[in-house]
């Protein structure tokens, strides 16, 4: 079947610290990896995305490289900051049938940066 | 341009009551997505509607239900409410089905 599963939380970190947040997938084709990120009591919005192999993804000083070898897309930031505290979620996108699509999500990582 | 809006924000319900969740999507946006995210965990999929029709549907029970309306926007139903449904309700639109999914605030219900 389909799955994300993601580095348990919570993760703690000080401000300019270095993150990873790990991401391994299990899918049948080839499919496209997204990060989400959702702030305390919003909805989730899309941080970066990638749809190919070794293809890289980034924004807002993120980056996730979609590994095929190894079914992984990892988040990495090299300095975080206190604003970068939220939730994050690794996901896929699925085929369901011809013409529609669903995204199936991990379980989500919260990150708390310590200033 | 406004974003993904949902109504209500928040919700409190009793257990066997019925609930409507709406959703209005981007402008121009012809897809419109539901997803359930209880407490903790990612968020899953429920429907997937385009062009009015259901394209998709997720491992929810027939108490669900949903439609979009010719103006895009789109209603989330729920009957017979149980206390598991207690949960933040997401709306998602997209132009196709396949691509650039934005996400609303969502609609958190609490079932008593």
């Amino acid at each position: 079947g389909n799955s994300v599963t993601q580095m348990e939380g919570p993760v703690t970190l000080s401000e300019e610290a270095f993150l990873t947040i790990n991401c391994t997938y299990t899918a049948t084709g080839y499919p496209s990896l997204f990060w989400y990120v959702q702030y305390p009591g919003e909805g989730l919005q899309l941080l970066l995305k990638a749809t190919k192999a070794d293809d890289k993804g980034s924004n807002k000083g993120f980056e996730a490289t979609y590994r095929k070898e190894t079914t992984s897309f990892h988040l990495e930031k090299g300095s975080v900051q206190v604003s970068d505290s939220a939730v994050y979620f690794c996901a896929l996108s699925v085929k369901i049938i011809q013409g529609a699509q669903k995204l199936v999500f991990g379980q989500g990582t919260r990150l708390t940066i310590n200033p | 341009d406004a974003g993904v809006t949902q109504s209500p924000t928040h919700l409190i319900k009793t257990r066997g009551q019925h609930v409507t969740l709406r959703c209005s999507p981007i402008s121009g946006h012809k897809s419109v997505s539901w997803y359930q995210q209880v407490l903790g965990q990612g968020p899953q999929f429920i429907f997937q509607y385009y062009e009015k029709e259901e394209r998709g549907r997720g491992n929810f029970p027939d108490r669900f239900s949903a439609r979009q309306f010719p103006n895009y926007s789109s209603e989330l139903n729920v009957n017979a409410l149980l206390l598991g449904d207690s949960a933040l309700y997401l709306c998602a639109s997209s132009f196709w089905v396949d691509n650039g999914y934005t996400f609303g605030s969502g609609t958190r219900l609490t079932v008593v």
